[in-house]
């Protein structure tokens, strides 16, 4: 069965501190893979999506970028992080490019919630 | 540019209630529309994922419906319990020329069970 893994659960980090939030799906090959951002109280906003290795469409303008080494990893970065950059952070991945046809579900990790002061 | 309404934002009911959680959307050109479940700093786990040709999906005590020509969709919960206490998301997959398909969240209802 496939599996999403996403850390670190938690991070505080200062303002100008990097960041990096790495996500893996295990039992699968060439999914698609996703990082939204959850602001307090608001809905999800899609960051990044990647269709395969070293493909990454950004979605927002922002201080973020998203790094995809691997197959089945996908990485969530910053190089100087901001104060609007707290938020809770979840990775997700479908079989095939969003979800056209088919039951083609989106699987979600756990989240990783970053804090930064 | 599709955009995903959830009402009411939150709803507190006694144990037992039946209720219904509403989605709407303003593109109706939408290839799929699912529902999810988040607990509080939670990821989410998917409900219920109705297909554009469906009208509805059921799964235990919950049940989806589907009306695209008005964009709406209801999620309704049989017998609510204090487990089902979450936030609750819909989401459509919609097609844009210049990106390819999308999936547009709403903002969700935050749902209170009470014993």
């Amino acid at each position: 069965s496939q599996t999403i893994h996403q850390w670190p659960a938690t991070l505080v980090q200062p303002v100008g501190s990097p960041l990096s939030l790495e996500c893996t799906v295990e039992g699968t090959s060439n999914p698609n893979l996703y990082w939204y951002r959850q602001a307090a109280g608001r809905g999800l906003q899609l960051l990044f999506y990647s269709v395969g290795i070293g493909q990454i469409s950004s979605e927002v303008p922002q201080n973020l970028s998203a790094s995809r080494p691997q197959d089945r990893q996908f990485i969530l970065s910053s190089k100087k992080l901001l104060l609007s950059d707290s938020g809770f952070y979840l990775c997700a991945w479908s079989i095939s490019r969003v979800l056209v046809v088919g039951a083609n579900v989106l699987t979600f990790g756990a989240g990783s919630r970053l804090t930064v002061l | 540019k599709q955009e995903v309404t959830q009402i009411p934002a939150a709803l507190s009911v006694p144990e037992g209630e039946n209720l219904v959680l509403n989605c709407s959307f303003t593109d109706s050109a939408i290839y799929n529309l699912q529902w999810f479940r988040q607990d509080p700093g939670k990821g989410l786990t998917s409900l219920l994922l109705i297909q554009s040709s469906q009208r509805e999906q059921t799964s235990g005590r919950l049940n989806a419906s589907l009306d695209k020509s008005s964009g709406r969709s209801t999620l309704y919960i049989a017998a609510s319990q204090p487990g089902d206490s979450a936030t609750y998301l819909c989401a459509v997959v919609f097609y844009q020329e210049t990106s390819g398909s999308r999936l547009t969240f709403g903002e969700g209802t935050q749902l209170t069970v009470n014993p």
